[in-house]
């Protein structure tokens, strides 16, 4: 079993649509949790972190995590064709590491 | 605020030679993690070192080190290089070295091995 895995891709939604990523990890160790957002020949850009359980929202990004379940997702409503990317979870259970999901392709078209 | 900058941005080596790859962390970050990102083997964690100490380390030969100066800068060599060794190494820097500290990314290094 990997240690992240990510649901599997490419995802793809019609502009204006909810993307709805998913995520699960299996150390229950695990302290935080990050999404990162990829673009073709970039480094991963940080999008949104989250500690605790529940939903944290920040614009059109909503991260929810369930521990008990030892699940992370992300939502992206009114999605735009510039939100097309790679969007990776990572996972910190230890000191200054973090494990990444493979990561999902996403594409917005319009 | 100016970001993690990362140098060369891109280097050629052939089999066997060395390398050395530098991060600068932004201002006032302390922690410097290293990753490889390739096709196959997505984002791996190599090492990461805070105050100048290591304090975590991926599953890596000993051919990859690292190290880290009191400016917090900090640099990666990898020695008698391979051709699995191609890849795009990332390094990221935070506040600290603990569990609620996000990690922001420089622009990496791409490495091609020939």
């Amino acid at each position: 079993q990997k240690e992240v895995e990510q649901n599997s891709g490419p995802l793809s939604v019609p502009e204006g649509a909810i993307a709805s990523l998913n995520c699960t990890y299996s150390d229950r160790g695990s302290q935080s949790f990050f999404w990162y957002r990829q673009y073709s020949g970039k480094s991963p850009e940080l999008i949104m972190s989250i500690y605790s359980n529940g939903d944290k929202e920040d614009g059109r990004f909503t991260a929810q995590l369930n521990k008990a379940s030892q699940y992370v997702s992300l939502l992206i409503r009114d999605s735009q064709p510039s939100d097309s990317a790679t969007y990776l979870c990572a996972v910190k259970a230890s000191y200054g590491k973090l494990t990444f999901g493979q990561g999902t392709i996403l594409t917005v078209h319009p | 605020k100016a970001g993690v900058t990362q140098t060369p941005r891109y280097l050629i080596k052939t089999r066997g030679q060395q390398v050395t790859l530098s991060c600068s962390p932004i201002s006032g970050h302390r922690s410097v993690s290293w990753y490889q990102q390739t096709p196959g083997q997505g984002l791996q964690f190599l090492f990461e070192y805070f105050s100048e100490t290591q304090r975590n380390k991926g599953n890596f030969p000993g051919r990859f080190s690292g190290r880290q100066f009191s400016n917090s800068r900090s640099e990666m060599n990898v020695s008698t290089l391979e051709l699995g060794d191609s890849a795009l190494y990332l390094c990221a820097s935070s506040t600290t070295s603990g569990s609620y500290n996000e990690q922001f990314f420089g622009p990496g290094t791409r490495l091609t091995v020939l």
